[in-house]
């Protein structure tokens, strides 16, 4: 069956720091998404992706975040300066035919 | 996309049926009705989604009333690994925009 891959799995940053999240889609997917989970928490959208460049974006993903596919297969989830709220799982997805299938999730740390 | 009402918990025994309930009062003609459940520690995952009538496949049934305005998702035999957070989400048909999740409702499943 065909999966979302994400890397890492844990990643531990101090706050201010730049993270780059990473994401191999499922390779006949056009539309790729982030969202994230603070612990305890909903899932909540952050951005959606299509034919490179972003086709929706929620209020959470502000100036601090970018994404980008930069070698046509692994898509990337960067955060310019992390703070603690970013705490959290980040979860990547893409659109098949009917249903998203989501990653195993990267869980962020900032301490 | 229009907003669903979901209990915030259940419990089930195992190898015992767990009916869902979901409520969506205010769904459009052109909204079909997605479940997905999210397991411990993981990315959420498709279950099922309907239209208008019944849905079987391997995981799942879906019930969805004559009027639309609620659904129930039955798994016919709960086992331990059924335990999880089980998402009722509207989405327009044809759309590939992002899912909205609400809190949904989390299943436990006793031995």
């Amino acid at each position: 069956e065909p999966e979302v891959t994400q890397t890492p799995s844990h990643q531990v940053t101090q706050m201010g720091q730049e993270v780059i999240l990473r994401c191999v889609p499922i390779s006949n997917h056009l539309y790729f998404y982030w969202y994230r989970q603070i612990l305890g928490q909903k899932v909540e959208f952050l951005v959606s992706f299509y034919n490179n460049e972003i086709s929706e974006k929620s209020e959470i993903f502000d100036d601090q975040f970018s994404v980008e596919r930069p070698d046509g297969s692994n898509f990337t989830l960067k955060i310019r300066s992390t703070k603690l709220e970013d705490s959290a799982m980040y979860f990547c997805a893409t659109q098949g035919v009917t249903e998203a299938f989501f990653g195993q999730g990267t869980r962020l740390t900032v301490v | 996309d229009a907003k669903t009402t979901q209990p915030n918990s259940m419990e089930s025994n195992e190898e015992e049926p767990v009916h869902l309930p979901c409520n969506h009062s205010t769904i459009s003609g052109t909204d079909y009705i997605h479940w997905y459940r999210q397991l411990p520690s993981q990315g959420p995952e498709y279950v099922i989604h309907g239209l208008t009538s019944n849905v079987n496949n391997r995981m799942a049934s879906l019930a969805i009333a004559e009027d639309r305005k609620s659904s129930t998702l039955i798994l016919h035999r709960a086992t331990l690994r059924d335990a999880a957070v089980y998402y009722c989400i509207l989405r327009l048909g044809g759309s590939q925009g992002n899912l909205i999740f609400g809190k949904g409702t989390k299943l436990s499943v006793k031995p």
